[in-house]
Formats: structure tokens, C-alpha cells, sequence
């Protein structure tokens, strides 16, 4: 299986400014995803990364508030822009389609906790 | 519109079994999957359905009926630790999968 961390873990800001997520899978990867998931609730599609291109963002999310980097097969980064408090949420890092495992499993890394004051 | 309906909470007593349902409506369908996710956790795969039928994996085992949009995760001999939140989810194109809002499992002793 596919192992997948995120960094930072948490991180507390003030409104207004960006905090950029780390994604990093320990194998290569064809499909990478940002998910944002509020605490007990289901986890929303923010946006496909794609390498070597611009990002496929769902309804609701644009690329000026959640600019996405997919560099190589194995990193992302999601940067929430001008962050006010219904930014806070947990975003998680997801991966699919890699050279191990059933192609249909879908990985998830432990999730980046923000909390916007 | 798209949709994955699952009840919000279902509890159950260790040792038995249970069942959670799902039903979808997606403009696509490649397959569902379910997804367990404990508090503070990240989300698991546990199962996928591409064709109709029983899937089984130790005590899980999923269904699918195509026809009918619906498709179940079924728990048997439950233990504590199966105390979590079971997402279905629907691969509604080769790349995206939409989730359900999550079918929240207490498990009492």
C-alpha cells in the first residue's frame, strides 16, 4: 500500500494570510487529490492535481483561493490563500493508481488540521 | 445532481452483526467503494464493487446491486475497534470519487 504524509500536521493562522500543505507519497502515483473534511462530516473534493499542469478544480473551489502544484509523480502542495475562519477544516492529501496495490484504492495521508483565527 | 444517502449513525453490540446501506444517484458509475475512518483518523479502504454481487474480506463483506443503485458493507462478529465513521463512495468517472456523508458505528460491550 501506498504510505502518504502531509505536512504541517496543524497549524493555527490568522485571517488573511496562506499556509501551503505538503503532500509526499512514498511511490509514484498516476492520480493525486485535496480533500477538506470538517469534523464529522464527509470528505468533499476539493480539486485533481495534476503533473506538469494546472489543476482540475470541483464546483466551488478556484485556483486563486487553492493554487495546487503536482511537480513529479510523488509531491503536491495545496495552499489555502487569504485564509478567513471557514478555512478551518482538515485537509487531507489522497492518491490512487500507483504500481502496488489494487488500482481502485484510494489513499489517504493523515490530514493537515488548520484552524483560521 | 449527484447523491450518496447512508444512515447518519447506526449501533450494534460486539459480536453481532450489522449492516450499512448505501444508495446512490451519480451521473456515472464505475464502482463503490467503502471507506472506515476512526476520530482523528484518515479515511481506509476496506472494500470495492465494480460488478454485482458479495465481495468478502474476513468479517466485512460488501454488496452491489447495480440495478437497483444500492449497495451495503456488512460487519460480522464486531469488535470494539470497529467503532468508526464507514463511508460508501462512488467512482463516478475513471478518476473522481464522490463520498456519502458517512454512517457514524457505536459499538456497545
Amino acid at each position: 500500500s501506498a504510505v502518504i504524509s502531509q505536512k504541517p500536521s496543524r497549524d493555527i493562522c490568522q485571517r488573511g494570510t496562506s499556509l501551503t500543505i505538503q503532500c509526499q507519497v512514498d511511490s509514484q502515483v498516476t492520480m493525486m487529490f485535496w480533500y477538506r473534511q470538517q469534523p464529522g462530516q464527509s470528505l468533499t473534493l476539493i480539486a485533481t492535481a495534476n503533473q506538469g499542469s494546472e489543476a482540475t478544480y470541483e464546483s466551488g473551489f478556484v485556483i486563486d483561493k487553492f493554487p495546487i502544484s503536482r511537480p513529479n509523480l510523488t509531491f503536491s502542495t495545496l495552499t489555502v490563500s487569504n485564509m478567513s475562519p471557514e478555512d478551518s477544516s482538515i485537509y487531507l492529501c489522497s492518491a490512487r493508481g500507483g504500481l502496488r496495490g489494487v488500482r481502485e484504492t484510494q489513499y489517504f495521508g493523515p490530514g493537515t488540521r488548520l484552524l483560521v483565527l | 445532481g449527484q447523491s450518496l444517502e447512508q444512515p447518519s449513525e447506526v449501533t450494534a453490540v460486539e459480536g453481532a452483526i450489522v449492516q450499512i446501506n448505501c444508495t446512490y444517484q451519480t451521473s456515472g458509475f464505475y464502482g463503490l467503494s467503502w471507506y472506515q475512518q476512526h476520530d482523528g483518523g484518515a479515511p481506509t479502504f476496506l472494500s470495492y464493487n465494480a460488478l454485482d454481487g458479495l465481495e468478502e474480506t474476513g468479517r466485512f463483506s460488501s454488496f452491489l446491486s447495480r440495478s437497483d443503485s444500492y449497495g451495503y458493507l456488512l460487519l460480522q462478529e464486531l469488535q470494539m475497534k470497529d467503532s468508526a465513521s464507514y463511508f460508501c463512495a462512488v467512482s463516478s468517472s475513471a478518476s473522481k470519487i464522490i463520498f456519502g456523508s458517512g454512517t457514524r458505528l457505536s459499538i456497545r460491550p
